[in-house]
C-alpha cells in the first residue's frame, strides 16, 4: 500500500529552526508537496520538489531524496504564527495526491 | 481568502436529511476535488473532476454524489449519511489533474456533523 509517516507533533522556541520530516513510500513518484494548514482553515501550498535538492523560498526550504523517499521541510527564524500543521503530500504515478496525516507544530515563546 | 469559496461553512444534519455542499472557484482552473479530512487523519481524496469530467471515485459510499455543472462549480449531494461521515469536507482546485507544480487551492471547509 501506499504511505506517507511524519511525526504527528513537534514544539519549538520562537526564533529558533525546525525540520519536518516525512517518509513515502508510493507507488510512481511525480512530486512532493508541502502545505500548511491553521487550526480551522484551509491548507495552503508552500512547496514544490520534484527534483533532488533543496528548494528555498524565505524562511522555508523543503529537501526531496528520491532514491531514500524522504523529505523534510526546514523552517527558520520561527515566529508565533507559524504555529500549525504541515501537510505533506506525494503524487503517484497516477497523478493522484497521496496525504499524511500532518505535523502539528507548537511555537513557544 | 484563496479564490475558492465554500457554502455552508457548517451543517448539521440528521441521518435521513438530504443536503447538498456547494464549490465555487474563481481562478479559472479545470479541475476540481472533494476531500474528506477527519481528525489526526490524511486527507482523504472523494472525487477529482478535471474539465467537468469525473476521473476519480476513490471508492466513495453512493451516499455520496458529486455534480460539476461548469468548471467553477462543484456540488456534493448527501443523503442518508451516517454519523462516522462527521468530518471536514474540503474543495480544492488546480490548473487541471496532472503533472508540473499544479499546486491545489483549497476552500475554507464545511464542518458536517451527522446526529
Amino acid at each position: 500500500g501506499q504511505n506517507i509517516d511524519q511525526p504527528t507533533e513537534m514544539t519549538a522556541t520562537e526564533g529558533a529552526i525546525v525540520q519536518i520530516n516525512c517518509t513515502y513510500q508510493t507507488s510512481g513518484f511525480n512530486g512532493l508537496f508541502w502545505y500548511q494548514q491553521h487550526a480551522g482553515e484551509a491548507p495552503t501550498f508552500l512547496s514544490y520538489n520534484v527534483l533532488d535538492g533543496l528548494e528555498e523560498k524565505g524562511r522555508f526550504s523543503s529537501f526531496l531524496s528520491r532514491s531514500k523517499g524522504y523529505s523534510y521541510l526546514l523552517l527558520k527564524e520561527l515566529q508565533m504564527k507559524d504555529s500549525a500543521s504541515y501537510l505533506c503530500a506525494v503524487r503517484d504515478s497516477n497523478y493522484q495526491l497521496i496525504w499524511g496525516a500532518g505535523t502539528k507544530l507548537i511555537i513557544k515563546p | 481568502e484563496t479564490g475558492v469559496t465554500q457554502t455552508p461553512r457548517h451543517l448539521v444534519m440528521g441521518m435521513t436529511n438530504k443536503k447538498s455542499l456547494k464549490c465555487e472557484q474563481h481562478l479559472g482552473h479545470n479541475a476540481m476535488y472533494w476531500y474528506k479530512q477527519s481528525a489526526k487523519k490524511p486527507l482523504e481524496l472523494m472525487f477529482v473532476y478535471n474539465f467537468k469530467e469525473q476521473t476519480e471515485n476513490n471508492s466513495v459510499p453512493s451516499r455520496f454524489s458529486p455534480e460539476c455543472p461548469n468548471s467553477s462549480h462543484l456540488f456534493l449531494h448527501l443523503h442518508t449519511l451516517q454519523p462516522e461521515d462527521s468530518a471536514l469536507y474540503l474543495c480544492a482546485s488546480s490548473q487541471e489533474d496532472g503533472g508540473g507544480p499544479n499546486e491545489q487551492f483549497f476552500g475554507p471547509g464545511t464542518r458536517l456533523t451527522v446526529l
